[in-house]
């Protein structure tokens, strides 16, 4: 079975600091790994993907993260926290042969000060 | 529709009450997901139908939960005999077709069993 970890439920960063949201996954196969943000009142919204193509993925709102396979993880960066990134992010798996199955973590509040 | 509809947003129902939530569907998708996100938790898989069949309900929580998709686009989950642990967002999602590649969530609804 897969999972994810997410290291910290809230982060807190200055406007124009680095964000860093952590994620380890654990999968018996190569996974498929997902960041989605989620704002208040609001559905999940897909930030970025990953699925087995180039490692570093690129996302949306200047979001994105790495998959290394050696350290079986996907952090999530931005270089320049913005006030609308303040939000709730979730990190999630699945696998081939799963019919798009996901699993998530627990999630990451993003809070970010002026 | 430009994206996926849940309806009711909120829904306040006494505990051993029958509740039905809706789920439209962007157009055209042939992959419905419903999940259940409880307070402080990433959601959680319950059921995907392709098409008109339930194709994995396995994480159903028990035989009071049951959702259908009869004409292949709106789906209907509906909880009999709610108990106050039923209390969560129900989310939906839906894809283009089963894949590895991310969905579209609807908004959620909110249900409270008081």
């Amino acid at each position: 079975a897969q999972s994810v970890t997410q290291l910290g439920s809230h982060v807190s960063v200055s406007e124009g600091a680095l964000v860093l949201l952590r994620c380890n996954y654990s999968s018996s196969v190569p996974p498929y790994l997902f960041w989605y943000v989620q704002y208040p009142n609001q559905g999940l919204q897909l930030l970025l993907k990953y699925t087995s193509a180039a490692t570093l993925v690129k996302g949306i709102n200047g979001f994105e993260a790495e998959f290394k396979k050696s350290e079986t993880s996907f952090h999530l960066t931005k270089p320049s926290a913005h006030m609308s990134d303040a939000a709730e992010y979730f990190c999630a798996v699945s696998i081939t042969g799963t019919a798009s199955k996901l699993t998530f973590g627990t999630g990451t509040r993003l809070q970010v000060t002026l | 529709g430009a994206g996926v509809s849940q309806t009711p947003s909120n829904k306040v129902t006494e505990k051993g009450k029958y509740v039905e939530l809706r789920c439209d569907p962007i157009s055209g998708h042939t992959a419905l997901y419903w999940y259940r996100q409880s307070l402080g938790q990433g959601p959680e898989f319950l059921i995907y139908f392709q098409g008109t069949g339930a194709a994995d309900d396995s994480g159903l929580p028990n035989d009071r939960f049951f959702a259908v998709r009869p004409e292949g686009s709106v789906s209907t989950l509906k909880i009999q005999r709610t108990e106050r642990g039923d209390s969560a967002v129900y989310l939906c999602a839906s894809s283009p077709h089963i894949d590895n590649y991310g969905y579209t969530f609807g908004s959620g609804t909110r249900l409270t069993v008081v």
